[in-house]
C-alpha cells in the first residue's frame, strides 16, 4: 500500500529563517505526493503537489517541495517562514484509485 | 465561490441518537470522500464514491454509512454512534481523471458522542 511517514510531530522556527518539513514515502509505482495544510478550525488546504517532472516542485504562499527519488522525500520548504505560516502541515500519498493516504501530520511553530 | 460545505460544523449528542452530517460541493466533482481525524493518526478515509450512486469503503468503515443519489451531495449516517466515533470529520472532492486533481475539504465537522 501508499504510505508516507511524517517523523516530527512538531518544528520549530524563528522567523525569516528557512523552514522544512519532512516526509518520506513508500509506494509501488509512481509516486503522487501531495501537501496540505491545515489551520485552526479549517479543512485542509492544498498547498503542491508532485506528478512527474521537475524535482522542486513550487506551491501556494511561497512553499516548495523537493522530489528525492533516491532518499525516497518529498520535504515541504520555505526560505523564510512567517508567525502566520504557524499551522498543522500534512504530506499525502495518492493511493490507487483517488483515495489519499495521509501522514500523521506535523506542526509548524513560527516564532516572532 | 468554489467550496465543500459541511454542517453541522459542531455536534454533542448521546450514544445510539441517529445523525447525519451533511456535505455539499458546488464543483462537479465526480469524487467525494469522507475521512476522520484523530490525534496522533492523522487523517483516515471512511467512504467514498466516485460517482453518482458508486461508493466503496475506506479504511476505517465500521459504525458508518453514506449514499450518493446526487453528485453534489455526499452524507455521512452514523446510526448507532458511539463514542469511539467522537473525532473531527472532513468531508472532500476532486474531479476524476489522469490531472491528479488536488482534493478540496470542507471545514470540518466536530463530532462528540457521549
Amino acid at each position: 500500500a501508499q504510505s508516507v511517514a511524517q517523523p516530527e510531530d512538531q518544528v520549530n522556527v524563528a522567523e525569516g529563517n528557512p523552514l522544512t518539513v519532512k516526509c518520506t514515502y513508500s509506494v509501488s509505482g509512481n509516486p503522487y505526493l501531495f501537501w496540505y495544510v491545515q489551520y485552526p478550525n479549517r479543512g485542509l488546504q492544498f498547498l503542491l503537489k508532485y506528478i512527474t517532472g521537475d524535482n522542486l516542485v513550487k506551491g501556494s504562499y511561497g512553499f516548495e517541495a523537493e522530489f528525492n527519488k533516491s532518499q525516497t522525500s518529498f520535504h515541504l520548504k520555505k526560505p523564510s517562514a512567517l508567525v502566520s505560516d504557524s499551522a498543522l502541515y500534512f504530506c499525502a500519498v495518492r493511493d490507487m484509485g483517488y483515495a489519499l493516504n495521509f501522514g500523521k501530520g506535523t506542526s509548524l511553530l513560527v516564532t516572532p | 465561490e468554489a467550496q465543500v460545505t459541511q454542517n453541522p460544523r459542531y455536534l454533542i449528542t448521546v450514544t445510539g441518537k441517529k445523525l447525519t452530517v451533511t456535505c455539499s460541493q458546488n464543483m462537479n466533482h465526480e469524487y467525494m470522500s469522507w475521512y476522520r481525524q484523530d490525534p496522533g493518526l492523522g487523517l483516515r478515509q471512511i467512504y467514498y464514491s466516485m460517482n453518482v450512486e458508486v461508493t466503496d469503503k475506506g479504511d476505517v468503515p465500521e459504525g458508518y454509512k453514506v449514499s450518493r443519489k446526487e453528485k453534489r451531495n455526499f452524507p455521512l449516517i452514523l446510526e448507532s454512534p458511539s463514542p469511539n466515533q467522537t473525532s473531527l470529520y472532513f468531508c472532500a472532492s476532486s474531479r476524476r481523471g489522469v490531472d491528479n486533481q488536488p482534493q478540496h475539504f470542507g471545514d470540518g465537522t466536530r463530532l462528540s458522542i457521549l
